[in-house]
């Protein structure tokens, strides 16, 4: 089945360095790509996503890259704020027969420091 | 206007009980998941429903069952609560079931089985 690496486990940056996480997937078959943000206590937080006939995506200070032959995506934000404290999660689609469920990484806590 | 709501929001339990987690989504989505938090933070799909048929059940053992009384409610009942059940039970929803829809969550109902 679907297996979903994701690096770094944790990241602290300076406020207004940039931040990467890097997620890969195991199946070939998976076509959804979603970044969920997760403050302490909330629920997770859809972010940004991506499908696999795109190769990168912008919104604002947020964007995600997909390679398709290597299966990898990324996470880039951009002059980073101390409200983007936060666990990170990466997501792949797996498709049985019907309906998508998501396999998650194990998330990337980030923390931001002013 | 609460998009994915669940009840109980915590749940303080003794081993062996049986309880039961409800979730309700306004959105007209037709299909609804069960995802487990562990104290790591790992998020796991546990089951799937679609228009009130499951369609992912990923090993999760007998004790959990989830119910669809309809499309709008995906309620979970666990019997014989066991000390590692202990988690955070997220309900999400999403439109449809052809892959790639955005997945919605609700706030997360935090069980603990003492």
């Amino acid at each position: 089945g679907e297996n979903v690496e994701q690096h770094p486990s944790t990241l602290s940056v300076q406020e207004g360095d940039s931040a990467v996480i890097k997620c890969t997937y195991s199946d070939s078959a998976s076509n959804y790509f979603p970044w969920y943000k997760q403050e302490l206590g909330k629920r997770p937080q859809l972010i940004i996503d991506i499908r696999s006939n795109v190769g990168e995506k912008k919104d604002q200070r947020i964007a995600v890259t997909l390679n398709k032959t290597a299966k990898h995506f990324s996470l880039h934000i951009t002059e980073t704020q101390p409200e983007d404290s936060a666990v990170y999660f990466c997501a792949a689609s797996i498709k049985p027969q019907a309906g998508t469920a998501l396999i998650f990484g194990k998330g990337t806590t980030l923390s931001v420091s002013s | 206007d609460t998009a994915v709501s669940q009840t109980p929001k915590y749940l303080v339990t003794q081993m062996g009980n049986d309880k039961s987690i409800k979730c309700e989504q306004n959105l007209g989505h037709d299909t609804m998941y069960w995802y487990k938090q562990d104290s790591k933070k790992f998020l796991k799909i546990m089951f799937s429903y679609n228009n009130k048929e499951l369609i992912i059940n990923e090993t999760v053992p007998n004790r959990f069952s989830p119910k669809s009384p309809d499309k709008a409610h995906l309620n979970l009942h666990i019997n014989s609560l066991e000390l590692g059940d202990s988690a955070v039970y997220f309900c999400a929803s999403s439109q449809g079931a052809s892959g790639g829809e955005t997945q919605y969550f609700g706030p997360g109902t935090r069980l603990l089985v003492l």
